[in-house]
C-alpha cells in the first residue's frame, strides 16, 4: 500500500510569486484534504476535493486554489504570495472524510 | 464554524506517570474525534478515534472519552514513556471537514 506522497519537500518563493505543490493520495482513497500548518500551531483546514469537486473550504482567500484529478491526486496553487504564506502544507487523503492520513507536507518559505 | 480548542498548550510530565490533554468543540453536530501525533519534523500521525456512539475508548496506554452533552474530549496516556514526547492534537469533524485544536507539546522527564 502506498502511502500519501507530496512534493517538492521544500520551496523557496518570493513575495507576489506563485507556487503549486503536489500530493498523490493513498490507494484506495477519494478524498483529498489541504491544511496549513504555520510554525507551532495546528493544522488550519484550507480545502477538501471529492470527486474532483471541491467540497468545502476553511478560511482562505481566493488566491489559495486546487484541483483534483482523476485519478484522486490533487495540486494547490496559491497566487500572489504573501510572507506570512510561510508554513508547511500538509496534504492528507482519505476514503470518505475520516481518518486522514497525512503526507510529510512541503515547508514553503516566501522572502 | 467549528472552533476546537486544547488544553494545555505545553505539559510536562515524569516518566511513568499520566498526561491528560483536553479540548472542547463548538459544533454539536459533531460525531467523530481523531488525535494525531506529531513529532519534530515529521507528519501527523493518527494515534486513537472516537465516534459519538461510544463515551470511552481503550488502545493499551493510550484511551480517549467523550461528553458530548458538554462538548468535551480527552486524550489520557498513561504509563509515559520517552516516545511519547510529542506535539498532540485534536480534531473533530464538522461539515465533512476535520478541524484542529492548537496542540499540546508533551515532555516526558527522566
Amino acid at each position: 500500500e502506498t502511502g500519501v506522497t507530496q512534493s517538492p519537500t521544500h520551496l523557496i518563493k518570493t513575495r507576489g510569486q506563485q507556487v503549486t505543490l503536489r500530493c498523490s493520495s493513498q490507494s484506495g482513497h477519494n478524498t483529498v484534504s489541504w491544511y496549513q500548518q504555520a510554525l507551532g500551531q495546528g493544522p488550519q483546514f484550507i480545502f477538501q476535493y471529492y470527486r474532483e469537486e471541491e467540497n468545502g473550504r476553511g478560511n482562505f482567500p481566493p488566491r489559495f486554489s486546487g484541483l483534483q484529478f482523476p485519478n484522486y491526486s490533487s495540486e494547490l496553487n496559491v497566487n500572489a504570495l504573501e510572507l506570512d504564506d510561510s508554513a508547511l502544507y500538509l496534504c492528507a487523503s482519505s476514503l470518505g472524510v475520516s481518518p486522514l492520513h497525512f503526507g510529510n507536507g512541503t515547508r514553503l518559505t516566501v522572502t | 464554524g467549528e472552533n476546537v480548542e486544547q488544553h494545555p498548550s505545553t505539559l510536562s510530565v515524569q516518566e511513568g506517570d499520566s498526561a491528560v490533554i483536553k479540548c472542547t468543540y463548538s459544533d454539536s453536530a459533531s460525531n467523530y474525534f481523531p488525535w494525531y501525533k506529531q513529532e519534530l519534523g515529521k507528519r501527523p500521525q493518527l494515534i486513537i478515534d472516537i465516534r459519538s456512539n461510544v463515551g470511552e475508548k481503550k488502545d493499551q496506554r493510550i484511551a480517549v472519552t467523550l461528553n458530548k452533552t458538554a462538548k468535551h474530549f480527552s486524550l489520557h496516556i498513561t504509563e509515559t514513556q520517552p516516545e511519547d514526547s510529542a506535539v498532540y492534537f485534536c480534531a473533530a469533524e464538522s461539515a465533512s471537514k476535520i478541524i484542529f485544536g492548537s496542540g499540546t507539546r508533551l515532555s516526558i522527564r527522566p
